[in-house]
């Protein structure tokens, strides 16, 4: 059984550019939620995609966007990059909006430079 | 704003040790979880509490949940190095699918 899928794994990216994170649920999930977890921090609450819509926000700027696709699977947009942007980003699937059923990721571990 | 204080932060021990991990905060949550995460991995559920007071048992780990649910301890008894990693506890209020993490607790278990 698949569990969630992230990629790339790993990023270099330089400061002011733009980049595009993937994930692929565990099968049978349909709401995706994207963490971003800087070193030595605990992860924090960027979105949440369900029905292809937005369904919640942290407190990130508009530089985070994101999109569900209709198969579930979920992208995460970062434009303009900054170098306090370089963090692990984490995509977890649940079905509905169940927290007791978080599936993680293994990450994307982004490096701004 | 919710927020979830881990104490302590950084944890090294030697194996055979008892060692209990707090997550404390000022406001109530529906449920508290516990994960483990590794170098290069993502976070691993590994107990979820729900009502205030519970306790719940899971080997050598035992989760409790506060009576008034603001607080959450972890406590390992016999502590061995397959149990170092980063300990995160996580809260969630209603059904708002949104997790509040505290900060981590990096366990060290020195054979």
């Amino acid at each position: 059984d698949a569990g969630v899928t992230q990629s790339p794994t790993h990023l270099i990216k330089t400061r002011g550019q733009q980049v595009t994170l993937r994930c692929s649920p565990k099968s049978g999930h349909d709401t995706v939620s994207w963490y971003q977890q800087a070193l030595g921090q605990g992860p924090q609450f960027i979105f949440q995609y369900y029905e292809e819509e937005e369904r919640q926000r942290g407190n990130f700027p508009d530089r985070f966007s994101g999109h569900q696709f209709p198969n579930y699977s979920s992208e995460l947009n970062v434009n303009a990059l900054l170098l306090g942007d370089s963090a692990l980003y984490l995509c977890a699937s649940s079905l509905g909006d169940r927290v007791h059923g978080y599936t993680f990721g293994s990450g994307t571990r982004l490096t701004v430079v | 704003t919710q927020l979830l204080e881990q104490s302590p932060q950084f944890l090294s021990i030697q194996e055979g040790e008892n060692l209990t991990v707090y997550c404390n905060s000022s406001s109530v949550f529906s449920s508290l979880q516990w994960y483990r995460q590794e170098p290069g991995e993502g976070p691993v559920l590994l107990v979820t509490v729900v009502t205030g007071g519970e306790v719940k048992k899971l080997k050598r780990l035992t989760f409790q949940f506060g009576d008034a649910r603001k607080d959450s301890s972890l406590h390992i008894t016999a502590a061995q190095p397959g149990d170092t990693g980063l300990y995160l506890c996580a809260g969630s209020s209603g059904n708002t699918g949104k997790l509040i993490f505290g900060q981590g607790t990096t366990l060290q278990v020195k054979p």
